[in-house]
């Protein structure tokens, strides 16, 4: 157990429904991010944090995903309008002084009908 | 061109073997690099860094060669537990890009 916490692990939802995860990272840790794993494939990126403010996000992020981290600890992933493309583990990590490495938590894994 | 590159295997190996993974980088700025080890349907987990002089974990040794942006990982006196896919990672900037992973199979 690395101490990043995701919730849900597993999410059911029909096409077109929102779905929202919620990860916390480890407590010190300033760093966040959201990362999106298919099966055969490495994580790729979507979005990243430090501390409250979103730096960076994925050009492939559609405009039907956003993230917050209101307060610089949890932070929310939300997917509107969901399609079956969306089906996939997304993986939320954390990590303290830039250049350190990152810990994932055990991943969100969505399936959507 | 992807920023990282694995062969993405399988290798099946008999127990005991040793091992070789690579990767190539594209993006001479990457300042760090890192294996990662994950299991099926789990999160990846951070195996051991990379750096410029080799370093080595045990039965496991990494290298870095930054002139030809490449990065191997050495597996010696292979266990069935070794069994996973192995991910090579590139940070560059704030992002840390992966490989899709090299799937290695430990055979009794």
């Amino acid at each position: 157990d690395t101490g990043v916490s995701q919730d849900p692990r597993h999410k059911i939802t029909k096409r077109g429904q929102n779905v929202t995860f919620r990860c916390d990272p480890i407590s010190e840790h300033n760093r966040l991010y959201w990362y999106r794993q298919t099966l055969g494939q490495g994580p790729e990126f979507l979005t990243y944090f430090q501390n409250e403010a979103q730096l960076e996000k994925s050009r492939l992020l559609s405009d039907r995903f956003s993230a917050e981290r209101p307060k610089g600890s949890f932070s929310t992933l939300e997917i509107q309008r969901t399609e079956q493309g969306d089906s996939a583990m997304y993986l939320c990590a954390s990590g303290g002084r830039v250049g350190n490495t990152i810990y994932f938590g055990e991943g969100s894994w969505l399936t959507v009908v | 061109r992807k920023e990282v590159e694995q062969d993405p295997g399988p290798f099946n190996v008999p127990e005991g073997a040793t091992v070789a993974f690579n990767c190539t980088y594209s993006n001479s700025a990457s300042q760090s690099f890192f294996w990662y080890r994950q299991d099926c349907r789990k999160e990846p987990k951070l195996l051991m860094s990379v750096y410029s002089s080799g370093n080595e974990d045990g039965r496991f040794t990494a290298q870095l060669n930054r002139a030809s942006q490449y990065i191997s990982l050495l597996i010696r006196d292979s266990k069935l537990s070794d069994s996973a896919t192995y991910l090579c990672v590139v940070l560059t900037g704030n992002q840390f890009y992966f490989g899709t992973g090299t799937s290695l199979t430990v055979i009794p």
